[in-house]
């Protein structure tokens, strides 16, 4: 089946630093990548949607300047959090679709293992 | 605005039967999806329902009625394994996800 394979798993930073995650669609090609974040206890939460070759689309109240996404590639999508915060301590998720079409009724999403965060 | 409920948590004992349900409101109607997360894991695809009925996938069942707003996924003869949490997302017109908070499942010996 489908694989999404998410890097670093976990990653622990200082306060000011920038940390990069990769989203990697393994034997499939992602046009649209989505990215989500996801605080204890509570839902996932859509950040952006990822599509390869142009601009992400960002969600109300997520700041494209301090998470910044390219998906440069069919299988290849990265977010950037920059000058990390102890507030940006997040679980972060990665998606893709693999059914050709992300925005079809029947789309599934597979999603990588996710990437926790902790900045200090 | 658009809004999807489900139980915050819920317990039930292993070998035993649990219905989690989901009612939604949402601008459209394009599907729903349940996925189960186990702690500190990401979400992984359960079921999809786009019509009204029940789908059957081995211990796992998914019914939906779209003019309710309503679904339910049905756990048969639970395991302990089976503990996690359970969401539930609506595919609105504009295909994009809404999702649920989650139910947290405890599954007792």
């Amino acid at each position: 089946g489908a694989v999404v394979s998410q890097h670093p798993s976990r990653v622990i930073c200082k306060s000011g630093t920038s940390v990069k995650i990769e989203c990697r669609s393994l034997d499939f090609q992602a046009t649209t990548m989505f990215w989500y974040r996801q605080f204890p206890k509570q839902s996932l939460m859509l950040m952006a949607t990822s599509n390869e070759g142009s601009k992400a689309t960002y969600e109300q109240g997520v700041e494209k300047d301090k998470f910044l996404i390219n998906h440069a590639s069919l299988t290849l999508s990265t977010l950037t959090v920059t000058s990390a915060h102890p507030e940006d301590s997040s679980f972060y998720i990665c998606s893709a679709s693999s059914s050709g079409n992300p925005y079809s009724g029947a789309n599934v999403l597979t999603f990588g293992a996710g990437s926790r965060l902790t900045v200090l | 605005g658009q809004n999807i409920d489900q139980p915050t948590e819920m317990t039930a004992t292993e070998g035993a039967i649990v219905q989690i349900n989901c009612t939604y409101q949402t601008s459209g109607f394009n599907g729903l999806f349940w996925y189960q997360q186990h702690a500190g894991e990401a979400p992984t695809f359960l079921s999809y329902n786009v019509l009204d009925g029940l789908e059957e996938k081995g211990r796992f069942s998914s019914f939906l009625s779209r003019s309710k707003g309503y679904s339910y996924l049905l756990l048969k003869e639970l395991q302990m394994k089976d503990s996690a949490s359970y969401l539930c997302a609506v595919m609105d017109s504009n295909y994009q996800l809404i999702w649920g908070a989650g139910t947290k499942l405890i599954i007792k010996p």
